[in-house]
């Protein structure tokens, strides 16, 4: 089965650049949830999605961010304009919520993004 | 949701149990205990979870205590590749939000 598929794995572009994000999340998942990675901050939760409705977004550190999902099958993290301290791990993660009890949310392997 | 409180680090042996000690005094009775693992350079993985029994799976065990304010995550039979940082996350009730919130985790070091 396929897992949260996230594109690209790494991206290394120059501040000021408009940076996207993508996430496919497993098919027949409903949550979908956007986390940062940093060094200083550990792994903090960005912004979730149920039934591609943004839920809280409580998470997101300004203006410069915004989250979309389209459809239940497609999510996007986009930065504009980027800045230096924008680099980090972005992870997105999935899972089916409310179908019943407590259900672990699956994370995709990542995006490692430098702003230089 | 209640916080949790880990080591932040721990050495055992390879082949022998890890048991990873997890503290949360203040969890509520709708709250149940996760836990994560993240191997270096990949995503959190799900490992296992509970309410107030103890539960196993193909990974691990998890030994939640009578009072629930405490639990243990036991890896058996520990490999080089359970080296990773393991959370311990105390989650609201499903039909409420389906967040969860990271701590800072235990750094586990398998030693050959």
């Amino acid at each position: 089965d396929a897992g949260v598929i996230q594109s690209p794995r790494h991206e290394v572009t120059e501040m000021g650049q408009e940076v996207t994000l993508r996430c496919k999340p497993i098919s027949g998942h409903n949550s979908l949830f956007w986390y940062r990675q940093t060094m200083m901050r550990g792994l903090e939760l960005l912004i979730y999605f149920n039934n591609n409705v943004p839920i809280d977004d409580s998470g997101m550190p300004e203006d410069r961010f915004s989250a979309k999902m389209p459809n239940a099958s497609f999510s996007t993290l986009k930065i504009q304009p980027s800045e230096p301290r924008d680099s980090a791990v972005y992870f997105c993660a999935s899972s089916s919520f409310g179908t019943g009890g407590h259900q672990p949310q699956h994370f995709g392997d990542g995006t490692r993004l430098s702003i230089l | 949701d209640a916080k949790t409180t880990q080591p932040p680090s721990m050495d055992c042996a390879e082949g022998r149990a890890a048991n990873l000690p997890c503290n949360h005094s203040t969890i509520s009775g709708n709250e149940y205990v996760y836990w994560y693992r993240q191997i270096h350079s990949q995503g959190p993985q799900y490992i296992i979870h509970g309410l107030k029994n103890n539960e196993t799976n193909e990974m691990a065990s998890l030994i939640i205590t009578e009072d629930r304010k405490s639990s243990t995550l036991i890896l058996p039979h520990a490999t080089l590749r359970d080296t990773a940082v393991y959370y311990c996350i105390v989650r609201s009730s499903w039909n409420r939000d389906d967040k969860i919130i990271f701590g800072k985790g235990t750094r586990l070091h398998i030693l050959p």
